[in-house]
């Protein structure tokens, strides 16, 4: 199947600073990617959906402007958490999906856990 | 919200067949059911879909009732490395739109030695 990527796997942070995370498709065009979080023990939550080249679409209840979504290119898509606190310690996935033959199915990545002190 | 009803956890020995099952009795026409497993901290990965015939890979098979209300994911013979979160998920699958993956709580499944 497709790959992507994520960056970094794992990152631990100080409270108020702010993390990027990136999500590359490898070997397909990914014209929509989408974010999710998991907190321990539960399933993951859509946050918000970007088509390449505009804006993304958040999910009720979150924040945009605490979670910025950028992207600008059909490979990359990045999740900035800003002024990350405690509470958004989570596990963050990306996935995307594209134009062409298996590309229209949704393929997920590797995810990323996040660890605010 | 999810459009499926799965049983919360369920126990398999190993070597054995899992039955996992799953209800979605508002399927619409267009609407394809898909399977993925989520092992502990990794992302979720992909595993059958189906529309209304039987299907069968490598992984798994899966068994859609004719009336497309409930299906089941077949593992034939379970390995210890199958325990993880199944999730059973309803799409539309087209050629030019797709719907978002949307999660329920899924099945955890144990594989006991």
């Amino acid at each position: 199947g497709a790959v992507v990527s994520q960056h970094p796997s794992w990152v631990i942070c100080k409270s108020g600073t702010s993390v990027k995370i990136e999500c590359r498709s490898l070997d397909f065009q990914a014209t929509t990617m989408f974010w999710y979080r998991q907190f321990p023990k539960q399933s993951l939550m859509l946050m918000a959906t970007s088509n390449e080249g505009s804006k993304a679409t958040y999910e009720q209840g979150v924040e945009k402007d605490k979670f910025l979504i950028n992207h600008a290119s059909l490979t990359l898509s990045t999740l900035t958490v800003t002024s990350a606190h405690p509470e958004d310690s989570s596990f963050y996935i990306c996935s995307a999906t594209g134009r062409g033959g298996r590309s229209y199915e949704q393929f997920f990545g590797p995810g990323t856990r996040l660890t605010v002190l | 919200d999810a459009k499926t009803t799965q049983p919360t956890s369920m126990d398999c020995a190993e070597g054995r067949a899992a039955n996992l099952p799953c209800n979605h009795s508002t399927i619409s026409g267009n609407e394809y059911v898909y399977w993925y497993r989520q092992i502990h901290s990794q992302g979720p990965q992909y595993i059958i879909h189906g529309l209304k015939n039987n299907e069968t890979n490598e992984m798994a098979s899966l068994i859609i009732t004719e009336d497309r209300k409930s299906s089941t994911l077949i593992l034939p013979h379970a390995t210890l490395r199958d325990t993880a979160v199944y999730y059973c998920i309803v799409r539309v699958r087209e050629k030019t739109s797709y719907d978002k993956v949307i999660f329920g709580p899924g099945t955890s499944l144990s594989v006991i030695p």
